[in-house]
């Protein structure tokens, strides 16, 4: 079945410095999105991406944050200057979307520690 | 914002027996889905609910979605261990508008 493939799988770092989320979606979908978990918490919308362009953000998703399409595979989250508080289980996603729901499959996500 | 109320926040059961957990909403989601969450891992689609008052079996998985559009119940009957863990409701209003998730129920199952 195919999968949405995050990489790394953990990553610790410096408060202050930049962090690169990587994730290749399912490769006919045509919807990528962000989504991040606080510690024992639910998960949140941060960005929805469609044909090389931001769709929707939530207020989470502030200056400190990008995505990018760079290739035809990968999508990723940049955090330019990391805070404390942007410690959590980061997921991407990726749908076929449309008008109805086509569902979306998630990845197993990047642990990120900020210390 | 949008925002669901899942309950309960947390369940033990002995194994065999039927859990019920639900989702609801101050305002109306056109989907409603039940993912399932293992730890260390990301959430896993269970059941998709498209229309009002549709109820939708997934094996041992039961779900409907409201007739109000502002509700959804999951049902899990003869529970087994590898049932534990997190469970979350989300909503989508409409298109590709983002998912909604709740709070989610995180399941023991006591052998």
């Amino acid at each position: 079945e195919p999968e949405v493939t995050q990489t790394p799988s953990h990553q610790v770092t410096q408060m202050g410095q930049e962090v690169i989320l990587r994730c290749v979606p399912i490769s006919n979908h045509l919807y990528f999105y962000w989504y991040r978990q606080i510690l024992g918490q639910k998960v949140e919308f941060l960005v929805s991406f469609y044909n090389n362009e931001i769709s929707e953000k939530s207020e989470i998703f502030d200056d400190q944050f990008s995505v990018e399409r760079p290739d035809g595979s990968n999508f990723t989250l940049k955090i330019r200057s990391t805070k404390l508080e942007d410690s959590a289980m980061y997921f991407c996603a990726s749908s076929l979307g449309g008008g109805e729901y086509y569902g979306y499959t998630f990845g197993s996500g990047t642990r990120l520690t900020v210390v | 914002g949008q925002q669901l109320n899942q309950s309960p926040q947390s369940m033990f059961i002995q194994e065999g027996e039927d859990v019920s957990m639900n989702c609801t909403s101050s305002s109306i989601f056109n989907t409603w889905l039940w993912y399932k969450q293992d730890p260390g891992e990301g959430p896993v689609l269970l059941i998709a609910l498209y229309k009002a008052g549709e109820l939708t079996s997934n094996g041992r998985l039961t779900a409907q979605f409201g007739i109000t559009r502002k509700d959804s119940f999951l049902n899990i009957s003869a529970s087994i261990p590898s049932d534990v863990g997190i469970y979350f409701c989300a909503g989508q209003a409409s298109g590709n508008t983002p998912l909604v998730f709740g709070k989610g129920t995180r399941l023991s199952v006591i052998a």
